[in-house]
């Protein structure tokens, strides 16, 4: 399967802890995307990577919140020192970058779901 | 501010009846809508991209319409099944704060009864 992967699909945690999810994008897609999801929400846009850069941040990514994508490919997302608020769905994804080949569609993958106790 | 809002938010309908979920967004100035479907748990699949220069796009039993001057898209799904039972987002890619941003809706919960 050649789609978006997250890992791990289910995270639960105390409070105070830091957690770190992963997201390999579809081979070749240079853009990804962090989105998270409360329950009965629509994604709310987190974080955006062309190749290894982080060009955009929304004001939800907190200084507890860091993301990365060292060589352009996987990228990470930690949170530090959780919080109950931060109980969400986790969801990556990725698309083409430019060209005819960027239709602007994104792709998503099953996503992560975070627990804090 | 882009503004997304489904109605309605959920919808119960027998099997085999044809049906349309809406959409409306409150900027105009879009560079695309896309149609989602979300399995309770799951992620997000994507169902049709519609551009800002198209009117509608079909795949199979979905045809999604946008009308951007109104602000507004359509999902038709005909002869609906059991299988079609999910949760329907839509989401616009608009400028702004952040031009590689989805804005969505909070979704219409879709079930099928048998």
């Amino acid at each position: 399967d050649t789609g978006v992967s997250q890992n791990p699909r289910h995270k639960i945690t105390k409070r105070g802890q830091n957690v770190t999810f992963r997201c390999d994008p579809i081979s070749e897609h240079n853009r990804l995307y962090w989105y998270r999801q409360t329950l009965g929400q629509g994604p709310e846009f987190l974080t955006y990577f062309q190749n290894e850069a982080q060009l955009e941040k929304s004001r939800l990514l907190s200084d507890r919140f860091s993301a990365e994508r060292p060589k352009g490919s996987f990228s990470t997302l930690e949170i530090q020192r959780t919080e109950q608020g931060d109980s969400a769905m986790y969801l990556c994804a990725s698309s083409p970058d430019g060209g005819l080949a960027n239709t602007g569609e994104l792709f998503f993958g099953e996503g992560s779901r975070l627990t804090v106790l | 501010k882009q503004e997304v809002t489904q109605i309605p938010a959920a919808l119960s309908v027998p099997e085999g009846e044809n049906l349309v979920l809406n959409c409306s967004f409150t900027d105009s100035a879009i560079y695309n809508l896309q149609w989602f479907r979300q399995d309770p748990g799951k992620g997000l699949t994507s169902l049709l991209l519609i551009q800002s220069s198209q009117r509608e796009q079909t795949s199979g039993r979905l045809n999604a319409s946008l009308d951007k001057s109104s602000g507004r898209s359509t999902l038709y799904i005909a002869a609906s099944q059991p299988g079609d039972s999910a949760t329907y987002l839509c989401a616009v890619r608009h400028p702004g704060a952040g031009s590689y941003q989805l804005t969505f809706g909070k979704g219409t919960k879709l079930s099928v009864i048998p």
